[in-house]
């Protein structure tokens, strides 16, 4: 059974440029979480997606940030024009129900470089 | 805003000594999560504990979930060197939100 898988792992932007990031959630699995890490800090929740539904969005920036989970295809967490402090780990995470009752597991993550 | 303060935030031991780290909020959460994550890696899910006063155990470590749920502790006895990586925890979620808040880690390393 794979995991949550994340491409790529490593991403490298000049700024203004447009990052995507990509998570497939393990099988069977339609709930979708993003967070961001940066160095020293610990996970900031960014969005929850269910399939065509963002559930929770409370955490993501107001704007250059959106995020989609289709009907097919993996989850994707865009960001447009980045910046020097977009730069961080990009995590990823799935469960088979929300996580008030099920485990999530977690990507191995993306690491965003802007330069 | 709920907020989860860790400590300590570094703490290196030598193999063989026992630790605690612990995990502290001024508000109460439904559970409590456990991960550690290795650098380059994703966290990867300890322990969940759910009720006020519960005491799990995995081989070595222990989880103390606090009896107002509102603080954690994880001790680990004779630390190994594999033990080495950054313990996080998180609360929630809560309120109808599926969000976990997660502390900023305490980062351990074990020495041989």
């Amino acid at each position: 059974n794979a995991g949550v898988m994340q491409n790529p792992r490593h991403l490298v932007r000049r700024r203004g440029q447009e990052a995507r990031l990509r998570c497939s959630p393990m099988k069977g699995h339609s709930h979708v979480y993003w967070y961001r890490q940066l160095p020293e800090e610990g996970l900031k929740f960014m969005v929850y997606l269910q399939k065509e539904n963002i559930i929770d969005e409370s955490g993501m920036p107001k704007e250059r940030f959106s995020a989609e989970f289709p009907k097919e295809g993996p989850s994707i967490l865009r960001i447009q024009q980045v910046v020097r402090g977009d730069s961080a780990a990009y995590f990823c995470a799935s469960s088979f129900g929300g996580q008030m009752n099920t485990e999530a597991f977690f990507g191995q993550g993306t690491r965003l470089t802007v330069v | 805003t709920q907020l989860l303060e860790q400590s300590p935030q570094f703490l290196s031991i030598q193999e063989g000594e026992n630790l605690t780290v612990y995990c502290n909020s001024s508000s109460v959460f439904s559970s409590l999560q456990w991960y550690r994550q290795e650098p380059g890696e994703g966290p990867v899910l300890l322990v969940t504990v759910v009720t006020g006063g519960e005491v799990k155990k995995l081989k070595r470590l222990t989880f103390q979930f606090g009896d107002a749920r509102k603080d954690s502790s994880l001790h680990i006895t004779a630390a190994q060197t594999g033990d080495t990586g950054l313990y996080l925890c998180a609360g929630g979620p809560q309120g109808g939100s599926e969000k976990l808040v997660f502390g900023k880690g305490t980062k351990l390393t074990v020495n041989p």
